[in-house]
């Protein structure tokens, strides 16, 4: 079974705060990506990596920072985190012939 | 660029009904469609998947048909159940990128009254 983990599933931070997401699969897939989810946009991407060491950026990388330490794992930072980055945040891994699995989301709160 | 069309943002049926979600889609590149489902506090779930080699998906009851000609990739099931009820997107996938990157429509939530 595809598994693809995310931590914290909860995390409240402080404007101007510094949030690490941290994502984990077990796939093996090469493609790893970040999204969030906003009501009435769907998902977006964020950034995305084809592989261990490299990052992409997606359609709206603004404010975030991704880290791919190995072929498992996935990081997405906030350096300095505003209100407007609350949302559900979601990881997945695949490639366009093979579905993408995601994680269960972390729910994002900046006050 | 990309980008997939959902209007309906919700839809509120009784068990038994037709379900029909609405879904139009804009590409240069021959696509690859989805639809994906999400259940309350899970991440979305691949439903199922249409490329124009096969024009047609079905799975767990649910249909859908990619129609080049009016770019629509509409969803359909003849008789909806409570366990029905979430979230589904409209998914383009980008074959124009190595990445398999994907383009989610806003989503639609229906709501299966029994």
């Amino acid at each position: 079974e595809a598994a693809v983990t995310q931590s914290p599933r909860n995390k409240v931070a402080v404007t101007g705060g510094k949030v690490t997401l941290s994502c984990n699969q077990t796939n093996n897939h090469n493609n790893m990506y970040w999204y969030r989810q906003d009501t009435g946009h769907g998902l977006r991407l964020i950034h995305y990596s084809y592989g261990a060491g490299s990052t992409e950026k997606g359609d709206i990388p603004d404010g975030y920072k991704a880290s791919r330490p190995s072929q498992e794992n996935f990081s997405l930072i906030l350096e300095l985190a505003t209100p407007s980055q609350t949302s559900v945040y979601f990881c997945a891994s695949g490639d366009l012939r093979v579905e993408q699995y995601f994680g269960p989301g972390t729910r994002l709160t900046v006050l | 660029g990309d980008s997939v069309t959902q209007m309906q943002g919700q839809v509120t049926l009784s068990e038994d009904d037709f379900l029909f979600i609405n879904c139009t889609y804009s590409t240069t590149w021959y696509p690859t469609l989805f639809w994906y489902v999400q259940y309350p506090g899970e991440g979305p779930q691949l439903l199922l998947k249409v490329t124009t080699a096969n024009n047609k998906g079905i799975s767990r009851g649910f249909e859908a048909t990619y129609d080049k000609r009016t770019t629509s990739f509409h969803l359909q099931k003849a008789s909806v159940q409570e366990s029905d009820s979430a979230v589904y997107y409209c998914v383009l996938g980008d074959r124009g990128s190595a990445l398999g990157r994907l383009h989610f429509g806003a989503g639609t939530q229906l709501i299966v009254i029994p």
